[in-house]
């Protein structure tokens, strides 16, 4: 079967750096990609890793180890407006069907 | 309108009810995707139609029925449901289904509630 795993709440304070690990087991990987998802809103794409190593957009970073089975996302200078849910997700065939894990909270403090 | 919209945002009915979900994309897409959200669960894929074809039936019970007229239109209707049905009901779409990755993006849902 198809499974990922990541932490259901991560908390941390303004300006801090954190990071969201997912590990995943699933019969085929094609990629892990990251949504975010404030409360009572739609989830937005932050970002996709197809190859192992480390993607920057912005503050956001997103790292795949296929050899592992894991990825993480990592949040730098953290914002009050960063406090949401994170979901990864895997695609796992050649279609872009994703497999989403259960997400993280993020709640973010002053 | 811009994006993924959907409609209505919240529904209420009973378990002998009808009721039809509906999810519009001006973005120009050719797949689109339902998605079921519960609390403390992670998001399920239930359906998916690439060029208005069903690729994609995930197990979803036969009252759960899609419909999909054209690439910019997705419906789910919905009949004798149950109270563990009740759930976020999210739709999304994306530039293909195959090929290269296509990000999805997603509307707003509909908070649904069965009694």
């Amino acid at each position: 079967g198809q499974s990922l795993e990541q932490p259901s709440e991560v908390t941390a304070v303004e300006g801090a750096i954190v990071q969201i690990n997912c590990t995943y087991q699933t019969s085929g990987f094609y990629g892990l990609s990251w949504y975010q998802q404030h409360d009572g809103g739609a989830p937005t794409f932050l970002s996709y890793n197809a190859l192992d190593g480390l993607e920057e957009t912005g503050r956001f970073s997103s790292f795949l180890s296929r050899s592992d089975s894991y990825g993480y996302l990592l949040l730098q200078e953290l914002q009050m407006k960063d406090s949401a849910s994170y979901f990864c997700a895997v695609r796992d065939s050649g279609y872009s069907t994703l497999t989403f894990g259960k997400g993280t909270m993020l709640l973010v403090s002053p | 309108e811009t994006g993924v919209t959907q409609t209505p945002r919240h529904l209420v009915m009973g378990m002998t009810n009808k009721k039809s979900l509906k999810c519009e994309q001006h973005l120009g897409h050719n797949a689109m995707y339902w998605y079921k959200q519960s609390a403390k669960k992670p998001l399920e894929l239930m359906f998916v139609y690439n060029f208005k074809e069903q690729t994609e039936n995930n197990s979803v019970p036969s009252r759960f029925s899609p419909e999909c007229p054209n690439s910019s239109h997705l419906f789910l209707h919905l009949h004798t449901l149950q109270p563990e049905d009740s759930a976020l009901y999210l739709c999304a779409s994306s530039q293909g289904a195959g090929g290269d990755y296509n990000e999805q993006f997603f509307g707003p849902g509909t908070r649904l509630t069965v009694l």
